[in-house]
């Protein structure tokens, strides 16, 4: 199946500081990649729509300004946590569509642990 | 709008037992359905999924039938060992869906012990 990677797979940061996290797809191309936030114990929380070459779009109750996402080419998306704080610590996944057609499956990196003290 | 309902976890199981998960949705038109899971500390894998209604989706000894008259794709194993311990995922994806984006369920947690 197709591949998609995350980096780092953890990261421990200072409160105030911007942690950036990058999702690649390997071995295929995403005009579009999804980014989803995980609680312990708790189901995933789709953040936001990155797509390439425009801006992305963020569900409602996510702050734009504190989550900034830039689909920079076809196999990469990056959010950066800005100004974090212990709250934004979390689980953070993404996810990319192998094919443009909705409805079509997806395929979620390895995830992301946020660690902000 | 679109939803997924997962059975409450966990669900505690002695290995070789048969395991049932509930799942049932709600959704416009027809949606895609998936079921993922994911281990301790990592990303989600699909396990199976179903594109129309009557497909059964298998994989790995776990089956799933797109039922549309009860709106339901209950994920089941005839026999559960002990590294099928995990956090499992209902999902739709419907072309209604902005983006294609995909709706979870709550997750279900299953613990087997040997």
């Amino acid at each position: 199946g197709a591949v998609v990677s995350q980096h780092p797979s953890w990261v421990i940061c200072k409160s105030g500081t911007s942690v950036k996290i990058e999702c690649r797809s390997l071995d295929f191309q995403a005009t579009t990649m999804f980014w989803y936030r995980q609680f312990p114990k708790q189901s995933l929380m789709l953040m936001a729509t990155s797509n390439e070459g425009s801006k992305a779009t963020y569900e409602q109750g996510v702050e734009k300004d504190k989550f900034l996402i830039n689909h920079a080419s076809l196999t990469l998306s990056t959010l950066t946590v800005t100004s974090a704080h212990p709250e934004d610590s979390s689980f953070y996944i993404c996810s990319a569509p192998t094919s443009g057609r909705a409805g079509g499956e997806q395929f979620f990196g390895p995830g992301t642990r946020l660690t902000v003290l | 709008g679109n939803s997924v309902t997962q059975m409450e976890g966990p669900v505690t199981l002695s290995e070789e037992a048969f395991l049932t998960i509930n799942c049932t949705y709600t959704a416009t038109g027809y949606p895609s359905l998936f079921w993922y899971v994911q281990y301790p500390g990592e990303g989600l894998q699909l396990l199976l999924k179903a594109t129309k209604a009557d497909d059964k989706g298998s994989n790995k000894g776990f089956e799933a039938t797109y039922r549309k008259e009860t709106t339901s794709f209950h994920l089941e194993k005839g026999s559960v060992q002990v590294s099928d311990s995990a956090v499992y995922f209902c999902a739709l994806n419907s072309i209604y869906n902005q983006g294609g984006k995909l709706i979870f369920g709550q997750g279900t947690e299953l613990s087997v012990k040997p």
